[in-house]
């Protein structure tokens, strides 16, 4: 079966770059969730898309941004990038934002900023 | 404000032998669903098992089990006859299923759980 794809799935860059992490949900998935977990820590909700609206914000820097595209796929741009947004960023995918519609998670990017 | 608590880092079992991972969650919310994800070293999120708050039976899924206490608001995972490849990180995590919740997930910290030979 399909899963969630991310990529790239390694990214290093620098200081004050900018990067763009992709996410290409489950075939006919509608929502689609970015979490981000730093070394060591719990994933924290960052943004979350329904049939390409923003559905919910939690603890994303305003350095980011993100959108969903008519395809259902999703993007995460990070900009002026920071030593502290080293992580591991997953995107979820969901078929509908409610109820028990189980998250299905992709591989992770995992981001290095030197 | 909802809150999950994993109380132990890190876990030691004996390979065959079952363990039990502690998991409390704090809300207000009537509706909810609880799950547990295992994280292995490479760092992909596996979903084990779901628990809903509804639901009356306890939820199992092969070797996994969730032992839900409602009235106590735990939900621990057990894992029956443990194997090597049980090492990894396991998150307990909650999602609101109430008024205008949008259904993100809240994990706890994690308990690392060490399988031995």
């Amino acid at each position: 079966a399909a899963g969630v794809i991310q990529s790239p799935r390694h990214l290093i860059k620098e200081k004050r770059e900018t990067a763009t992490l992709k996410c290409y949900p489950i075939p006919r998935h509608d929502t689609v969730y970015w979490y981000q977990q730093g070394p060591g820590q719990d994933p924290q909700f960052l943004i979350s898309f329904y049939e390409k609206m923003q559905s919910d914000k939690g603890s994303i820097p305003d350095r980011f941004s993100a959108q969903q595209f008519s395809d259902y796929h999703s993007e995460l741009n990070m900009s002026s990038l920071e030593l502290g947004d080293s992580a591991l960023y997953f995107c979820a995918s969901s078929l509908g934002r409610d109820r028990y519609n189980e998250q299905f998670f992709g591989p992770g990017t995992r981001l290095t900023v030197l | 404000a909802q809150k999950i608590t994993q109380t132990q880092p890190g876990m030691f079992v004996q390979e065959k032998e079952a363990v039990t991972l502690d998991c409390t969650y704090d809300t207000s919310d009537p509706s909810y669903g609880l799950f547990w994800y295992k994280q292995p070293s490479s760092g992909e999120m596996i979903f084990l098992i779901y628990q809903g708050s509804y639901d009356q039976q306890n939820a199992t899924e092969g070797r996994y089990s969730l032992n839900f206490q409602k009235a106590r608001k735990s939900a621990n995972l057990v894992i029956s006859a443990s194997q090597l490849g049980d090492s990894a990180m396991y998150f307990c995590a909650m999602r609101s299923f109430y008024g205008g919740s949008q259904g993100n997930l809240i994990f706890g910290k994690g308990t690392k759980l060490s399988v031995k030979p």
